[in-house]
């Protein structure tokens, strides 16, 4: 079946502008986790939802990031006023509600 | 908080080459742990787990064995091919409620020659 999509695969933005980045999870999938990737470094948590609503945002790096799921499927991540420190990949992940987690290709973000 | 080592990378071998990659963890409570797989130009796939002490997972030929008393889940082949040339990266999830967040370590890539 089909698995995690993420649109775009590349985003090239420059300093300041707003972006949005989104996840289409396996269907049927309660669990839906951002992750970002910098380079030469693993994944780090961002956001969790279960259902709607997010659950955890605790790896938020402050308030410029922000993430939606408003009908408990599709979700979006928005980053506002973007700066060069947040160029990474952005993963992002859905789980049935066990262990296992199944990720998406990823959006390489990369802010001029 | 919660934090893993994977040992310094890159790791280079011939082919049939026997493979170690260590992983160590830090984390409050009993964790599940993961291997996850990046090959090139793909996505992050989980490799094997281990949801308790002393259980060990296994897949393709790996294997890694959960060991509470030295907070360790080192990834081991016996003999590996070119194809699993990628990067790979240890992970936990300390499961609060039904948060299954990771936490991973830094990767490690491993080049298999032939």
């Amino acid at each position: 079946g089909a698995g995690v999509s993420q649109t775009p695969s590349n985003k090239v933005t420059e300093k300041g502008k707003y972006v949005e980045l989104r996840c289409d999870p396996i269907s049927g999938h309660t669990a839906l986790y951002w992750y970002r990737q910098s380079l030469g470094q693993g994944p780090e948590f961002l956001i969790y939802f279960q259902g709607t609503g997010a659950a955890d945002d605790s790896g938020l790096p402050n308030d410029r990031f922000f993430a939606v799921r408003p009908e408990g499927s599709v979700s979006t991540l928005k980053i506002q006023r973007t700066e060069r420190g947040d160029s990474a990949v952005y993963l992002c992940a859905s789980s049935p509600g066990k262990d296992t987690q199944y990720f998406g290709p990823g959006t390489r973000l990369t802010v001029l | 908080g919660n934090s893993v080592t994977q040992m310094e990378g890159p790791v280079t071998l011939s082919e049939e080459a026997f493979l170690t990659i260590n992983c160590t963890y830090t984390a409050t409570g009993y964790p599940s742990l993961f291997w996850y797989v990046q090959y090139p130009g793909e996505g992050l796939q989980l490799l094997l787990k281990a949801t308790k002490a002393d259980d060990k997972g296994s897949n393709k030929g790996f294997e890694a064995t959960y060991r509470k008393e030295t907070t360790s889940f080192h990834l081991e082949k016996g003999s590996v091919q070119v194809s699993d040339s990628a990067v790979y990266f240890c992970a936990l999830s300390d499961r609060t409620g039904a948060n299954s967040k990771l936490t991973f370590g830094k990767g490690i890539t491993l080049s298999v020659r032939p």
